[in-house]
């Protein structure tokens, strides 16, 4: 069975600073992996995806995210931090069937403080 | 959000009673999908149709049901069975393929009171 993990509930740091939030996965086969936002009482937002290829996935809004495949982890990046990334974070793996389905993390709220 | 319309935004629902959460997509995708989200908990699958007059059980099916009669639409009942129904839905849409991302609704919050 596919799962991700996102072992921080919550993440603080300074506006400028470099974030990162953490996620972990187990798929069978070749991962799809996804990172989505969300803003208070907002749907989520999509920022980034891995499918194959570089490692470096770059994305919305000045985000990046590293696929490391021996550590099974996909974690998101931002070299310097606004106020504005303040947000709940989700990171979520797709199924390996034509359903499109994705098993979502259980969120990660960034707060970015001034 | 998209092309992708929830309505209502707020809901309120006393005990006993079915309710009906909106959700329609303009982006032409086939596929579409209902989740909940409630606090530290991410977003469970409810149900999700790859096509019309087609569609399955998510993870948490028992107390909800769908129906896809246009592709541009997907609705949920929220049934009397459904035990905890206070939560935010979301709806969302996709190519129908697992290396596609998804597209989401603003969502509906839905209260039992």
């Amino acid at each position: 069975a596919q799962s991700v993990a996102q072992p921080e509930d919550q993440v603080n740091v300074a506006e400028g600073n470099p974030l990162t939030v953490k996620c972990t996965y187990s798929v069978s086969g070749n991962p799809y992996l996804f990172w989505y936002v969300q803003y208070p009482n907002r749907g989520l937002q999509f920022l980034l995806k891995y499918i194959t290829g570089d490692n470096l996935v770059k994305g919305s809004y000045g985000f990046e995210a590293e696929f490391n495949k021996s550590q099974t982890s996909f974690h998101l990046k931002k070299p310097s931090a606004l106020v504005s990334d303040s947000a709940l974070y989700f990171c979520a793996v797709g199924f390996n069937t034509n359903a499109g389905k994705s098993t979502f993390g259980d969120g990660t709220t960034l707060t970015v403080k001034p | 959000d998209g092309g992708i319309t929830q309505s209502p935004k707020y809901l309120f629902r006393k005990e006993g009673q079915n309710v009906t959460l909106s959700c329609e997509q303009n982006l032409n995708h086939d596929a579409m999908y209902w989740y909940r989200q409630d606090p530290g908990q991410g977003l469970r699958l409810i149900y999700y149709s790859q096509i019309v007059n087609d569609f399955q059980k998510g993870d948490i099916a028992e107390g909800y049901s769908v129906s896809r009669e246009k592709k541009e639409s997907f609705p949920l009942t929220v049934t009397s069975a459904q035990k905890n129904p206070t939560a935010f839905y979301l709806c969302a849409t996709g190519p129908g393929y697992s290396y596609n991302e998804q597209f989401f609704g603003p969502g509906t919050r839905l209260t039992v009171l």
